[in-house]
């Protein structure tokens, strides 16, 4: 069974663009969730969908938006790039929301903001 | 406010011996606690759970430990092996189910020497 994919894997981007980073679960999990990962802060969780709905929304700028497809794709975007948004963007898929289901993660998005 | 602590951020362990990651919490609503492993270039992997219900549980070589009146959790890994070499996060859930409630350490650097 193929596992998490997100892509780009690596991007760069200057302040003031905006980027759009694209995960593709496990085949039939139906949650996702993205997390942001910095060297100072550490993992940070930023959105949980299920089925389309957004359950779940961390403490992050409106800068930060996502949404899930009916295929259950998910995309986030973040607007209006600052330099503190360089980060490894981690998503995490898993069959259903609870803490039982185990949760896969992707091999992340780095994002470099110059 | 960083109510997930993992207060060694690496440890260095022989092969066969025991390692031991601590973590420690400070949000008493905390009752779901997670471990996750990552090895560089590849997303987190679920390792081992505990409810605040029990204060053991045990996985093969993995046993976690939660004593809530210290407000302490411990991976120990026994015997340890070279593979086990990775970051190790331990995450805490503060009464919801779902993953969108999670509080992420800032991981614990464990190095296994053949």
């Amino acid at each position: 069974k193929a596992g998490v994919t997100q892509t780009p894997r690596y991007l760069i981007k200057t302040r003031g663009q905006q980027v759009t980073l694209s995960c593709s679960p496990i085949s039939g999990h139906r949650s996702v969730s993205w997390y942001q990962q910095t060297p100072g802060q550490g993992l940070q969780f930023l959105f949980e969908y299920f089925s389309e709905t957004q359950r779940n929304k961390g403490n992050f700028p409106g800068r930060f938006s996502g949404r899930q497809f009916s295929n259950s794709r998910s995309e986030m975007n973040v607007s209006t790039l600052e330099l503190g948004d360089s980060a490894l963007y981690l998503c995490a898929s898993s069959l259903g929301t609870t803490l039982t289901d185990t949760q896969y993660f992707g091999p992340g998005t780095r994002l470099t903001v110059l | 406010d960083q109510q997930v602590k993992q207060n060694s951020p690496s440890l260095s362990v022989q092969e066969g011996r025991i390692s031991i990651l601590n973590c420690d919490y400070t949000n008493s609503m905390f009752d779901y606690f997670l471990w996750y492993k990552k090895y560089p270039a590849e997303g987190p992997t679920f390792l081992i759970s505990i409810s605040s219900i029990k204060d053991k549980n045990e996985d093969g070589r993995f046993t976690v430990f939660l004593n809530k009146s210290a407000k302490h959790l411990s991976l120990h890994i026994v015997p340890s092996q070279p593979g086990d070499s990775a970051v190790y996060f331990c995450a805490a859930s503060a009464g919801g189910t779902s993953y969108g409630k999670l509080t992420f350490g800032q991981g614990t650097i464990l190095t296994v020497h053949p």
